[in-house]
This record gives C-alpha cells, structure tokens and sequence, in this order.
C-alpha cells in the first residue's frame, strides 16, 4: 500500500517563527511532490511542487526534497495567523496525474 | 463561471436513497478526479477519469459509479446510500501533459447520509 504519512498536529508557532511541516512517501517511483493549505470548511488549493532534490523557494515557502530518505519537507518563514490551517503533502503515484494525499497537518500560528 | 464548479453544496438524504453529485469543470482538463475527505483519512480516491468515457477505480470505489459523457463533466453517483458515505466529496482536474501533475479542486459537497 503506497503511503504518505504527516504528523497530524497541531502544530503551534508564535507569529513570525517559522513553521517546519514535514512528511514522508513510500512509493520509491514517485517524481512529484505537492504541498496544499486548506482552511476550515474550504478545498485544499497548491501552494508549492517540488520534483527535484533540494530547494524550491517561492516567498515565504520552501518546500524541500530528499529522495534517498523518501521525504518531503515545508518551511514557512515569518509565519502569519492568516497561515493557521491545515496542510496536506501529495505524491504522484501509478499515471494519469493521480495523487496520493497524506492526513495533514494542522497549523496554528498564535499572536 | 471559470473553473471547478459542485453541486449541490449540501446535501442531507436517507440511507438507501440514490445520489448523485455534479462536478463541472470549464478548463477542458483531460483528468479528473473525486475524492472524499474524513477525519483522520486525509483525501482518499473514490474514482478518477482520463478522458470522456474513460473511467477507473481508485482506493475507495465501492458503492460509488461515475460516468464520463463529456470532458467537463464527472458526476459521481452514490447508487445505494450508506452512513459511511457521510463525508465531505471533492472534484479536481489536471491536465494531460503537465510536467508537475497538480490537481485543481473544487469547493466540496458535504454529504449527510441519515
């Protein structure tokens, strides 16, 4: 059973730290890797892909990958409470763009 | 209205009742996608779709049937309501030939099954 696990949370910061949600996947074959916010009550919506080992920094995100430890990590820098919702991390796996989801982590980022 | 679109919203119904949910999207995305969402399960796949009148199961299938007549529409329907079914249901689309596979969801019904 290809599987991506995430610590459910919560996970608390104080506003203006920065947030460190890590995950990590199974399946060896897969390439891409996604990072979705989703507020309460609302759809997940992307904010970061990765698919080659490292870095990708894109504002206040950086999304890392390590493919020889089958893991996948977020940072959010200067965390805001606007920040505060649940994060979801993807793999592709087995074609035809299919995804599969880890449970989440959910953040808080208090004042 | 540009996107992915669901309807209804909301939806109550009895156990044993046959439902059906609509996913509309406006993109001509080749894949689409449903999902369901519980507590503690994440997202997992019920159904997805490769083109108009191409189908395929995905990790949670059973008591679900979609179709496929048109590339932007991807209903999903429950034939034999069940109090497991009780959940929150998403649609997405991707396109054929992304480089990065993201998928693009829409708003979520949210089912209860009585």
């Amino acid at each position: 059973q290809k599987e991506v696990e995430q610590n459910s949370g919560p996970l608390s910061v104080p506003e203006g730290a920065i947030a460190s949600l890590n995950c990590t996947y199974s399946d060896r074959g897969s390439q891409s890797f996604f990072w979705y916010r989703q507020y309460s009550g609302k759809s997940p919506e992307l904010i970061m892909f990765i698919y080659s080992n490292g870095d990708k920094e894109d504002g206040r995100f950086t999304a890392q990958l390590n493919k020889a430890s089958q893991y996948v990590s977020l940072l959010i820098r200067d965390s805001q409470p606007s920040d505060s919702a649940t994060y979801l991390c993807a793999a592709d796996s087995g074609g035809y763009n299919k995804l599969i989801f880890g449970a989440g982590t959910r953040l808080a980022v208090h004042p | 209205d540009a996107g992915i679109t669901q309807s209804p919203r909301y939806k109550i119904t009895e156990t044993g009742r046959q439902v059906t949910l609509m996913c509309h999207q406006t993109w001509s995305h080749s894949y689409m996608f449903w999902y369901r969402q519980d507590l503690g399960h994440g997202l997992r796949l019920i159904y997805y779709s490769a083109a108009a009148d191409i189908t395929d199961k995905g990790e949670v299938p059973d008591g679900y049937v979609v179709s496929r007549s048109k590339t932007e529409n991807f209903p999903l329907t429950l034939e034999s309501a069940t109090r497991s079914q009780t959940s929150v249901y998403f649609c997405a689309s991707s396109e054929r030939g992304s480089s990065s596979y993201e998928q693009y969801f829409g708003p979520g019904t949210r089912l209860t099954v009585t």
